[in-house]
């Protein structure tokens, strides 16, 4: 499978913008980004996903390399709610097992 | 609309014992997930239900783990023989099905709390 590398944390201001990046070198051409998270004591929870073109929804955005190889999820306005693990996974297109490989994540903490 | 349901939300447990997890998954979803997730750590796939299809059991770490799932309903998931290192919290997710984008959305219920002593 191929894998995403994250950093372990990082902090943001409420109110303020925050770029939460992901690497995916390895990634191939029928892999999906998808991105979830995980709130304090619940399960993880789907926030978007994406092939080439940046995505956008309620929750957050989606900004893709052009090679593919990297990927921002951007929350335009952090709150003290979006304080959780978030957790950037490939996931091929086909195949019939969609089995999500959760890594460590990125521990986002939000101040105040 | 309802969501994902697990039960019990924590079990504690004896060395020793057997366990039984519950998940009622979303209706309509063919679906079905197990992962665990040991604390501080990632969720690790467990198995996968589709429709009535084999399941896929590739994710389970020892004969002492099994799953069963009714159709395209309940699950539950035992674990025989306790010991302290199966505490975790184990999740259950639904998805609408196999084919599209759509499979890949999961949609998991809050987990049970395994605390073996």
């Amino acid at each position: 499978d191929a894998k995403t590398t994250q950093p372990n944390s990082m902090e943001s201001n409420e109110e303020e913008p925050v770029h939460l990046p992901c690497n995916h070198s390895t990634i191939s051409g029928t892999d999906y980004i998808h991105w979830y998270r995980q709130l304090p004591s619940q399960g993880p929870e789907y926030v978007i996903h994406g092939l080439t073109s940046n995505v956008n929804n309620r929750m957050a955005s989606l900004a893709i390399a052009e090679d593919r190889k990297s990927s921002t999820l951007i929350l335009h306005r952090a709150t003290l709610r979006d304080a959780a693990v978030y957790y950037c996974i490939l996931s091929p297109h086909t195949g019939a097992n969609s089995k999500l490989t959760f890594g460590k994540g990125i521990t986002l903490s939000v101040r105040p | 609309g309802a969501g994902v349901s697990q039960s019990p939300s924590n079990k504690v447990t004896e060395k020793g014992k057997d366990v039984e997890l519950r998940c009622d998954p979303i209706s309509g979803h063919t679906a079905l997930y197990w992962y665990r997730q040991r604390l501080g750590q990632g969720l690790e796939f467990l198995i996968y239900f589709q429709g009535n299809s084999a399941p896929d059991k590739s994710g389970l770490p020892s004969d002492r783990f099994s799953a069963e799932r009714t159709g395209e309903s309940v699950s539950t998931l035992t674990i025989q023989r306790t010991q302290q290192e199966d505490s975790a919290v184990y999740l259950c997710a639904s998805s609408l099905g196999p084919s599209g984008i759509s499979k890949n959305i999961q949609y998991f219920g809050a987990g049970t709390r395994l605390s073996v002593l």
